[in-house]
């Protein structure tokens, strides 16, 4: 069974400053896809960056990258230069590999709250 | 919001009754998904669906629960008799017929509370 883990219930950072968000991932099969959500207060999933397992560098999108560690199976989400709108829960999901049809069934961790301040 | 639309955004059921979510996916997207999360939990998965026909439905409890995704029109998940427990935001994902893995459209989802 794919498992994800986010050991971090809650996270404060200062505006403008860096914050990285721990996951941790299990599985024993070579092809997955792992992905990051935020969800804001107002409730909806909101894609941020996707990173495969075959991709030979870590994914950026802006003011995202995500640091890609295959041998310690982690997908740790880095926010750079963080803004007050950052501020929302976020969650770390996995593709399981293999699902018929070729669809994206994903298994989810638990979240962190990410909380910017002044 | 990358197009998928879910309707309606609350839902308020008494128990006993039965409750529609509808989505609508990504103009094209061929492959829909249901979600649930319950409070203060991250979403768990419940079906896969493609045009008429159900490929993956082991996240679906096994009684109550139904879901479809016609040829013409929205997917709609069906809870029949509604429990308290049945309380969540249920959150609809779309994604391309080919390819496109990595990316998975979420709606808003549907507050769905139970009284």
């Amino acid at each position: 069974a794919q498992k994800i883990t986010q050991t971090q219930p809650g996270m404060f950072v200062q505006e403008k400053e860096a914050v990285t968000l721990d996951c941790t991932y299990d599985t024993s099969d070579p092809s997955y896809g792992l992905f990051w959500y935020k969800q804001p207060s107002s409730g909806e999933m909101i894609f941020l960056i996707y990173q495969g397992s075959y991709d030979q560098q870590n994914a950026t999108e802006g003011r995202y990258s995500l640091n890609f560690q295959k041998a310690r199976k982690s997908a740790n989400l880095v926010i750079s230069a963080s803004q007050l709108g950052d501020s929302a829960m976020y969650f770390c999901a996995m593709r399981e590999p293999g699902v018929t049809g070729g669809g994206n069934k994903l298994t989810f961790g638990t979240g962190t709250q990410l909380k910017v301040e002044l | 919001n990358a197009g998928v639309m879910q309707n309606p955004r609350h839902l308020v059921r008494r128990r006993g009754q039965e409750a529609r979510l509808r989505c609508s996916p990504v103009k094209g997207h061929s492959h829909v998904y249901w979600y649930r999360q319950l409070p203060e939990e991250g979403l768990k998965f419940m079906v896969y669906l493609q045009k008429e026909n159900i490929i993956d439905e082991s996240g679906m409890p096994k009684e109550r629960f139904s879901a479809e995704f016609p040829k013409e029109g929205p997917s709609i998940l069906r809870i029949q008799q509604v429990v308290r427990g049945d309380s969540a935001a249920y959150f609809c994902a779309s994604s391309p017929p080919t390819g496109g893995g990595e990316k998975l459209f979420f709606g808003s989802g549907t507050q769905l509370s139970v009284l």
